[in-house]
């Protein structure tokens, strides 16, 4: 059966400092692989997507993952944190067989 | 244009009953995802439905269940409710299924309590 893992439940930052919520996987076959925020009070958001292509997948607000094979991981980054970046982030994976599943979620905390 | 709405927004009720809960996408948006998320098991995967057809159900019991109309508008049953299925339920639509490269937009949820 697949899983996913973030393995940090909370990743403190400072404000304009880069910033990376891990993520790694356990899929047979081909990936798919997502990222969501959920902001207080604002719902769930997607962020970006890994379906197949550049291992590299840019998305909503300046993040960006990279998508590792022989690592199975999906790191979210960010060059530069934001104060309102903070918030809870998931990771998603999906088999070829349309099986979805998520991590636990990653508490983001920037601070000024 | 009008983002993902979700009817009711919040609902209370008891053991035993059933409830539906109404999702209209974005227009334009074919695909529509449901999702459960609890404090206890987190964000997980109820159905996708593309063109009114179920493509992919999520390891929930038959109690669940769902449509989508030809206008795209989704509806999710939860029958013989249960204290767990107290819980927010998040639909989000897209243009085409999840396997494509197009952005999913959520709704606001709907929060059931179940007592």
């Amino acid at each position: 059966a697949q899983s996913v893992a973030q393995p940090e439940d909370q990743v403190n930052v400072a404000e304009g400092n880069p910033l990376t919520v891990k993520c790694t996987y356990s899929v047979s076959g081909n990936p798919y692989l997502f990222w969501y925020v959920q902001y207080p009070n604002r719902g769930l958001q997607f962020l970006l997507k890994y379906i197949t292509g550049d291992n590299l997948v840019k998305g909503s607000y300046g993040f960006e993952a990279e998508f590792n094979k022989s690592q199975t991981s999906f790191h979210l980054k960010k060059p530069s944190a934001l104060v309102s970046d903070s918030a809870l982030y998931f990771c998603a994976v999906r088999d070829d067989n349309n099986d979805m599943r998520f991590g636990a979620g990653t508490r983001l905390t920037v601070k000024p | 244009k009008a983002g993902v709405t979700q009817t009711p927004r919040y609902l209370i009720k008891t053991r035993g009953q059933q409830v539906t809960l109404s999702c209209s996408p974005i227009s334009g948006h074919r695909s529509v995802s449901w999702y459960q998320q609890t404090p206890g098991q987190g964000l997980q995967f109820l159905f996708e439905y593309f063109s009114e057809t179920q493509r992919n159900k999520g390891n929930f019991p038959g109690r669940f269940s769902g449509r989508q109309f030809s206008n795209s508008r989704s509806e999710m049953n939860v029958s013989t409710l249960e204290l767990g299925d107290s819980a927010l339920y998040l639909c989000a639509s897209s243009l085409a299924p999840l396997a494509g490269r197009e952005t999913q937009y959520f709704g606001p949820g709907t929060r059931l309590l179940v007592l």
